[in-house]
Order: C-alpha cells, then structure tokens, then sequence
C-alpha cells in the first residue's frame, strides 16, 4: 500500500540555523501539505501546495519557512533561522481525488 | 469560522464494552468530516469519513461515526472496544476552501482498560 514517507524522524538543531524537512508524498496525489503538533497540543496547518505553487498558509508560515517540490517526487519543508518555538512533530501529508489526507510518521524537530 | 472541538481529554473504558469519542463542529456548508487516530511516535492514520449520504460510516478497524446534522456533531463509535485501540483520537473538518486544509480537534486519549 503506498505511503507517505518523511526524513529525518528526529532532528535536532541549533537557534538559528536552517533546516530543511523532506517528504516523498504519495506518487499519484496532486496536494500537498504540512502540519506540525507541538507536544500535547492540536494538530496545526501550515502550508498547502498544488500545481507548483502554495495554495495556502496559515499565520504560523511566516518569511522563515518555505516549501518546494524540486523535483517531481520530493516536497520539502525549510525553516530558515529556526527558534525554540519551532520545536514541534511536523507532519507531510497528501491527498488524491478524494478528500481524506494521508499523513507521513512525522519529523520530530527539537530546537536548542 | 470553521472548527472543531472534542469536549473529552480522555476517555476510558473497559476491554470489550462500547466506547464514543465526541466531537461537535462549526462550518457554514456542509461538512466534511474525518476521524484520524496516532499511535505514539506514528504519524495520523486515516480512520473514515463523513462527506454526505449515510449518517452512519463504516470505517477501518471496525471503528464507525455517526453523523448528526442538528446537534453538528460526528462521534466515533465502536461496539466492542480492544486494548489496542488505545490511542489518541482527533476528528476533523475538511476547509471549503480550494486547498482542502484539515482543521484538527485539539484530540481525546482513549484508554482501554483489561
């Protein structure tokens, strides 16, 4: 069955530096998108992509985040200047023709 | 505003017994709605659906919901609950915006007790 998948399954980081959450979303899907779950909180959205560009972001995707699908297969999720308060599970998810989403096993992100 | 909101931080019941996970919505429309469960350390997995016909939807491991229009609510059923089915639960609303964002429930841990 296929599946989402997400590398790195935890990163840990410095204040200030970047870094960049990959995905390999389901090869037939067309929408894309990123989550995070900060610990013991509420699965938040971020971003949303289609046909190549962003369709949607909410106010947590502020100038320091971007995404990109470089190459066809790959949907990445770069935070430039991290904070401690990006420290959250982020979670790639995609969807198909039909409107549920399915979502990778997450990239846990700790900032120091 | 669309939202969603699950009254219930846990819920325990006993192995074998039926259990409800509650979960009311706000939209202007009609619903889209969604039940995912996350197993710790797993990403969410995709339970079942509500977009229209049936009020009852069956979805994956025996697990359903029931959709109820006039009280805006979509609780999880199961008749007979497994100690494997401990999990956090969190209902969602598809957005009718074109992008299809999800809106979470801020989640209900289910205990299933021997």
């Amino acid at each position: 069955e296929p599946e989402v998948t997400q590398t790195p399954s935890h990163q840990v980081t410095q204040m200030g530096q970047e870094v960049i959450l990959h995905c390999v979303p389901i090869s037939n899907h067309l929408y894309f998108y990123w989550y995070r779950q900060i610990l013991g909180q509420k699965v938040e959205f971020l971003v949303s992509f289609y046909n190549n560009e962003i369709s949607e972001k909410s106010e947590i995707f502020d100038d320091q985040f971007s995404v990109e699908r470089p190459d066809g297969s790959n949907f990445t999720l770069k935070i430039r200047s991290t904070k401690l308060e990006d420290s959250a599970m982020y979670f790639c998810a995609s969807r198909g023709p039909t409107y549920e989403q399915y979502f990778g096993p997450g990239t846990r992100l700790t900032v120091t | 505003a669309q939202s969603v909101a699950q009254p219930e931080d846990q819920v325990n019941v006993a192995e074998g017994n039926p259990l409800t996970v509650k979960c009311t919505y706000s939209v202007s429309g009609n619903p889209y709605l969604f039940w995912y469960v996350q197993y710790p350390n797993r990403g969410l997995q995709f339970l079942l659906k509500y977009i229209t016909g049936d009020n009852l939807v069956k979805g994956s491991y025996g697990f359903e919901a029931e959709f109820n229009k006039s009280q805006t609510s979509f609780h999880l059923k199961k008749p007979s609950a497994l100690v494997s089915d401990s999990a956090l639960y969190f209902c969602a609303l598809y957005s009718p915006s074109n992008t299809g964002k999800l809106i979470f429930g801020q989640g209900t841990t289910l205990q299933v007790k021997p």
